[in-house]
């Protein structure tokens, strides 16, 4: 079954520490996108990227970073500087960025710093 | 992007009773959708409306698109405990990522 992965399910990091959120998806999709989710603030965009080896800052891409070096992978890395990194966050992707299919979203990796 | 204006915030019924939730912004938007997300999970996708004035249903779940392109509603018919979660409407234009909504958190009672 074609589907998108995050892993690890739940993430934890001292402060002061890189850590790396894997995204995964084997849709064919163009698209994908990183989500952060806090409690009452609804889904905000952090990287997104249309195509290989390209990608767009979001709304919060501050202390954050990615690459897309294969269609089918999105690592997201949440660095050092980013002042309150602990959230739920949510991979997507999409046949087209834009196009109004929707996304598929993975099923989340919970960051934790202690 | 675009902040969406969802309301309410949360809602508490009791099973059986109907729901209404709405989304509004300033902007149009070409592609109105509507999402689920349990608890601990991701979103997934419960409607899409493409045209203004689009009435769409899926089982007990309808949705519009409004008439001027800056809003829709979503409607549960009949709650059932398994209905509780948070609703998260979304607006796409060409060429944009998603923009969602804050979320409606339902909680049903039986």
């Amino acid at each position: 079954d074609g589907g998108i992965t995050q892993s690890p399910k739940y993430l934890f990091r001292k402060e002061g520490q890189n850590v790396t959120l894997s995204c995964e998806q084997n849709l064919n999709h163009d698209a994908m996108y990183w989500y952060r989710q806090d409690p009452g603030q609804g889904l905000r965009l952090i990287y997104y990227s249309q195509i290989v080896n390209d990608f767009q800052k979001g709304d919060i891409a501050e202390g954050y970073s990615v690459s897309r070096e294969k269609k089918e992978s999105f690592p997201l890395t949440v660095t050092s500087a980013q002042k309150n990194p602990t959230a739920f966050y949510l991979c997507a992707s999409s046949i087209v960025s834009g196009a109004g299919y929707g996304y598929t979203f993975g099923s989340g990796t919970r960051l934790t710093v202690v | 992007g675009q902040q969406l204006n969802q309301s309410p915030q949360s809602m508490f019924i009791q099973e059986g009773e109907d729901v209404s939730m709405n989304c509004t912004s300033s902007s149009i938007f070409n592609t109105w959708l509507w999402y689920k997300q349990e608890p601990g999970e991701g979103p997934v996708l419960l409607i899409a409306l493409y045209k203004a004035g689009e009435l769409t249903s899926n089982g007990r779940l309808t949705a519009q698109f409004g008439i001027t392109r800056k809003d829709s509603f979503l409607n549960i018919s009949a709650s059932i405990p398994s209905d509780v979660g948070i609703y998260f409407c979304a607006g796409q234009n060409p060429g944009y990522a998603l923009n969602f909504g804050k979320g409606t958190s339902l909680l049903v009672t039986p």
